[in-house]
């Protein structure tokens, strides 16, 4: 069964930093990948999604995260943060097959605070 | 667009009171998950739906039931609720392996 593993469960950076969130997936062939935003009280929100078109995938908000087969990474990335960037996010994978094959698994979360 | 909505948004239970949190969505989507959310835990997935009329259980199912009667509507029932069931519910649905969209979560306090 395919898992993601989100090393850090909290990151802070500066305002302006480079972000970078880090999972793992875990699953004997390329799965979907995709990374969501949870703020405050509000459901979660898809940022990006790796469907095996493209090694690096541009999300909304300036992030992107690059897929790495070797390093069996989707590392979440963004150049420069901005104070409206504090929020948990997600790491999720699903199965390339159909059915139950294709439920979505998420990992433990990181909370992003960014400072002054 | 609606998109997910998901009804009671807060709901406080004392122990061994049954109810049924509602899930509907407007994009015909085929999959449906229910999940629940607690600190440090991220989303653990109780119970999903690849169609109507059929469920399937997730990580954490015990202590929890769900019907899929039509396509838009998944429920997710507690017979008999427990403290361990104070958390905040996430209905989701998605087309296919697409991206799944989310409904703005139930928040359930057992007493």
């Amino acid at each position: 069964a395919q898992s993601v593993t989100q090393l850090g469960s909290h990151v802070s950076v500066s305002e302006g930093a480079l972000v970078l969130l880090r999972c793992n997936y875990s699953s004997s062939v390329p799965p979907y990948l995709f990374w969501y935003v949870q703020y405050p009280n509000q459901g979660l929100q898809l940022l990006l999604k790796y469907t095996s078109a493209a090694t690096l995938v541009k999300g909304i908000n300036g992030f992107e995260a690059e897929f790495k087969k070797s390093e069996t990474s989707f590392h979440l990335t963004k150049p420069s943060a901005h104070m409206s960037d504090a929020a948990e996010y997600f790491c999720a994978v699903r199965g390339l097959g159909t059915g139950t094959a294709s439920k979505l698994t998420f990992g433990t979360g990181t909370r992003l605070q960014v400072t002054l | 667009n609606a998109g997910v909505t998901q009804t009671p948004k807060f709901r406080v239970l004392k122990t061994g009171q049954s109810m049924t949190l509602l899930c509907a969505q407007d994009m015909n989507h085929e999959y449906m998950y229910w999940y629940r959310q607690d600190p440090g835990m991220g989303l653990r997935l109780i119970h999903y739906s690849v169609g109507e009329g059929t469920t399937a259980k997730g990580e954490v199912p015990d202590g929890y039931n769900v019907s899929r009667l039509k396509k838009q509507n998944f429920l997710l029932g507690l017979e008999s609720a427990a403290p361990s069931q104070t958390s905040v519910y996430f209905c989701a649905s998605s087309y296919g392996v697409g991206q799944a969209f989310f409904g703005q979560g139930t928040r359930l306090t057992v007493v």
